[in-house]
């Protein structure tokens, strides 16, 4: 069966600029976790979306936000970008918040901020 | 205990070698503990999922134990092998209200042919 996708893959973009990443999991997968890697930091988790409900959410400032569809596709949105948004984001599919198969990953977007 | 931690961060190994390392996490309100591999431009791939104290999980050459009691978990690699060259990480999954699963920052393995 198909994996995580995630897209864009790579993303430069301004300061102060909005970006919007998306993530399409697993089919049947209903769970969603978003996490940011920077260099040098272990996975920081944003939020994760279950049946298109927040269901948690990390200590990340109100910049960040999420939703998830119907389909559980999910898209992730930092506003009024900074230099130190730039780091990888992740997605996180599984079937019920990772309980006992864990994530299945994707392979990532990587946003600069220039 | 309060975060997710990982040592060594770092370690080279010769090609052949056993080598194990170790993760450390909030025993109270513990769910599950999951390994995961980290190869260089590839995504994390899940390995372990744990969820029992005393549980010992096993794939081809790797295996991780768990105590919960004291918040702690080893993974082993046996006779490793260059393919093994990956970062490992450690997640804890938190029980309660606000559940969320942490992670640690890594181990990075280097397997020297």
């Amino acid at each position: 069966k198909a994996g995580v996708t995630q897209t864009p893959r790579y993303l430069i973009k301004t300061r102060g600029q909005q970006v919007t990443l998306s993530c399409s999991p697993i089919s049947g997968h209903r769970s969603v976790s978003w996490y940011q890697q920077t260099p040098g930091q272990g996975l920081q988790f944003l939020f994760e979306y279950f049946s298109e409900t927040q269901r948690n959410k990390g200590n990340f400032p109100g910049r960040f936000s999420g939703r998830q569809f119907s389909n559980s596709r999910s898209e992730m949105n930092v506003s009024t970008l900074e230099l130190g948004d730039s780091a990888l984001y992740l997605c996180a599919s599984s079937l019920e918040g990772a309980s006992t198969m864990g994530y299945t990953f994707g392979s990532g977007t990587r946003l600069t901020v220039v | 205990i309060l975060n997710v931690e990982q040592s060594p961060q770092s370690l080279h190994v010769q090609e052949g070698d056993s080598t194990n390392f170790t993760c450390s996490f909030p025993s109270s309100n513990f769910y599950a503990l999951h390994w995961y591999r980290w190869e260089t431009a590839k995504s994390p791939e899940a390995l372990f999922v744990m969820t029992l104290n005393g549980d010992e999980k096993k794939k081809g050459r790797i295996s991780a134990t768990l105590n919960t009691k004291e918040g702690y978990s080893y993974l082993y690699i046996k006779g490793s092998q260059p393919e093994d060259s990956a970062t490992y990480l450690c997640a804890s999954r938190n029980s309660g209200g606000y559940q969320k699963v942490t992670f640690g920052t890594g181990t990075k393995l280097q397997v020297i042919p």
